[in-house]
């Protein structure tokens, strides 16, 4: 199975910061990868997909790249409704494999 | 407006079965894979399996922790997806969400839109 791993776990950040997350796959996975919001109690909404592509509706201040093995999300200036777990899976192989989530919490 | 709704989800025992519901509306879901997923409490996203569109065989792939032990097929006459469980465990117990598979150039599906989750609990 191909392993995903993000970091950090965790992060504290503010209102308006830039914020990166990193995913990295235990093995090459072309960019068959995607990212995923989500908050207590609720259920994951997909942001991005290949990658880099944003899901209908979702703001572009969320960006992603990467490609091979390492990847990252970026939030361009954090605001108080992206405070949430964010996780990232890859499907280019099954099993489908999630990386183990970045909270998200206020400074 | 796409939506997913899950039902079916209640406290069973060890052993026992469920059947679990996906239904769809505002998209054509014969045109659609259709992934399950779950999150245990307090824990990260797991990937169950999913069923492919009938265009691909309504073919199923599972993962490793549930294989021969859960079934998911497609009534695209109703726009509903199931996830029939059996020979449920403890440590299967968890939200269960469904979610609309996007094929990808590579063959493999993505989520893209996601139901709201039915809890299932496992305990005698």
């Amino acid at each position: 199975d191909i392993q995903m791993t993000q970091s950090p776990s965790s992060l504290s950040a503010s209102v308006g910061d830039r914020v990166t997350i990193t995913c990295r796959a235990s093995q090459g996975i072309s960019n068959y990868l995607a990212w995923f919001q989500q908050k207590p109690g609720k259920a994951p909404k997909s942001l991005i997909y290949a990658a880099s592509s944003l899901q209908s509706g979702v703001p572009s201040k969320f960006s992603g790249s990467g490609s091979g093995t390492d990847f990252t999300l970026t939030i361009s200036s954090l605001q108080p409704e992206d405070f949430a777990t964010y996780y990232c899976q890859q499907y280019n192989t099954y099993p489908l494999t999630f990386g183990g989530g970045t909270k998200v919490e206020i400074k | 407006e796409v939506h997913l709704v899950e039902s079916g989800g209640d406290l069973v025992q060890p052993g026992r079965s469920l059947r679990l519901s996906c239904t769809a509306s505002g998209f054509t879901f014969s045109d659609y894979a259709i992934s399950w997923f779950r999150q245990a409490p307090g824990k990260g996203l797991e990937w169950v399996g999913f069923i492919r569109r009938k265009a691909y065989g309504a073919t199923t792939e599972y993962a490793a922790s549930v294989k021969g032990r859960f079934t998911i097929s497609r009534d695209d006459s109703k726009t509903i997806a199931y996830l029939q469980t059996n020979s449920l465990k403890t440590e299967d117990t968890a939200v269960y969400y469904c979610s609309r598979g996007v094929r990808s150039s590579g063959g493999y599906y993505y989520p893209d839109y996601w139901g709201q989750g039915t809890l299932v609990t496992v305990s005698s």
